[in-house]
């Protein structure tokens, strides 16, 4: 059974860089047969896909171009997890921040659906 | 990116009746050399995360009741309940994971009548 852990701070200021981590239990973060992502739900924009690590040949990440220039989702094999580090945040970036285990799929993308989920962390901006 | 629309926004429907979610998308979803439908429907009970119930537009995820079915094909997939339980109130979304970004449906609330 995989588990997935999200811990960080809730209150970030704006300006100031949101940073959550994702502690994977049950699998591993150099599974080839999967990506890590991180998802964040808000009241004004729905479900939204913000990024994703994952390791084939090499490692790739691939991010969602709203947040391209503010954002990284960094693996750490060392301790089994990852995380996501967006910066210069504004009250636009206050939602609950998942992260999620994507299959790999045959054909098109090659990325499939979200399986196993975090918990989930409201993280609000704000001075 | 591909939108993804669904209908409607909520719905109440009494216990033991049928509820029907409709997802439209704005490009197909449908991968011409395999037939396979990148389309995945998703329930979320308050305070918990996203669960995945059916993928590949009609295989249910394991241990999820056969009540639930999608269907559809190409830019119109629904997902219904065939005979609606309690435990089923909650909130339900498509995702498209065809092309990158992936990108969610806008949700409908299920309750009771």
């Amino acid at each position: 059974q995989v588990d997935l852990q999200q811990s960080g701070p809730r209150l970030v200021k704006p300006s100031q860089t949101l940073s959550l981590t994702c502690a994977i239990s049950g699998d591993s973060v150099s599974n080839k047969s999967a990506a890590w992502n991180w998802v964040r739900l808000s009241p004004s924009r729905g479900l939204e896909w913000l990024g994703r690590s994952y390791l084939r040949t090499n490692w790739y990440n691939d991010y969602a171009v709203l947040v391209k220039s503010r954002i990284t989702i960094n693996p750490d094999t060392s301790r089994n997890q990852f995380s996501l580090q967006l910066t210069s945040v504004t009250p636009e970036d206050t939602a609950v921040y998942f992260c999620a285990r994507g299959r790999s799929v045959p054909g098109a993308s090659g990325l499939g659906p979200f399986d196993y989920w975090g918990q989930g962390a409201l993280v609000t901006v704000s001075s | 990116d591909i939108v993804m629309t669904q209908s409607p926004d909520s719905l109440a429907v009494s216990l033991g009746e049928r509820a029907t979610i409709n997802c439209k998308s704005s490009q197909s979803v449908l991968h011409t050399s395999n037939r396979n439908n990148y389309l995945g429907w998703y329930q979320q009970k308050p305070g918990q995360p996203p669960k995945l119930l059916i993928y590949w537009a009609s295989t249910r995820e394991s241990g999820v009741p056969d009540r639930f079915s999608g269907s559809g094909s190409g830019t119109d997939f629904t997902l219904t309940i065939s005979s609606l339980q309690a435990e089923d109130v909650a909130v339900y979304y498509c995702q498209q994971y065809y092309s990158t970004p992936p990108t969610f449906g806008r949700g409908t609330k299920l309750e009771i009548k």
